[in-house]
């Protein structure tokens, strides 16, 4: 059974950083990119960026381009999202979904259960 | 960036009707079309996947159509677990992206 756990949430103040993890198992994580996906309250979804199952390509929505970074340690069978120069714009449930191998969408559907992101002073 | 559109933002209907949702793409997008089902305080599930494939455990009543830029989910018959707010998503193009949701009642 796939599982994706995500971690890191919590309050962050605005300008400061933080830092999600996603520790996946069930599945051959090095054959698969991965993605974050953030849903602010009451917005819509918001697929934030993508990392390649070989780690060397990185994708990000404009809204977080030079701010975000995705990365993955195979070792671990986890993907992180470091965000830094947080807004109350990224103030969201951050969710880690499994992709293909050559895409980060997946027809199989796995999602976590997602990681609450408040931006707050 | 493909910008993508649903009507109407919200549907009310009674047990037993059938339900049919819209989504568009500013441009086409073939089939990388995929149909979500949120719940309140639940992950997204994928419903629909390539405009009209049923993901692992969705019931038959649950459907989905189109090509191009014009697409639609349709539910045979509404039952109360099927109230919902329900998301399309492009991942033809990056930045994959989603529509801003219908909301699905029962009347």
């Amino acid at each position: 059974e796939v599982q994706l756990l995500e971690s890191g949430g919590g309050l962050a103040q605005p300008g400061g950083s933080l830092r999600l993890s996603c520790a996946a198992s069930g599945f051959t994580f090095s054959f698969h990119a991965m993605s974050w996906v953030r849903q602010a309250p009451g917005m819509e979804l918001e697929w934030v960026s993508v990392i390649s199952s070989s780690g060397l390509g990185t994708y990000y929505a404009d809204s977080v381009r030079g701010r975000f970074t995705i990365s993955r340690d195979d070792s671990k069978k986890t993907v992180f999202l470091h965000m830094s120069s947080l807004g109350a714009e990224d103030t969201a449930v951050y969710y880690c979904v499994k992709g293909e191998a050559s895409s980060g969408f997946s027809g199989s559907g796995d999602w976590g259960q997602g990681t609450r992101v408040t931006v707050s002073s | 960036e493909i910008m993508m559109t649903q009507s109407p933002p919200t549907v009310s209907a009674s047990l037993g009707e059938r339900v049919t949702l819209s989504c568009r793409a500013s441009q086409s997008i073939n089939s990388d079309l995929a149909w979500f089902q949120q719940k309140p305080g639940q992950a997204p599930r994928l419903l629909i996947y390539g405009a009209f494939t049923r993901a692992t455990g969705v019931p038959a009543r649950i459907s989905g159509g189109g090509s191009g830029t014009e697409f639609t989910l349709t539910i045979s018959s509404l039952q109360s677990e099927d109230s919902a707010l329900y998301h399309c998503l492009q991942y033809h193009n990056w930045p994959f992206t989603f529509g801003p949701g219908t909301k699905a009642d029962i009347k």
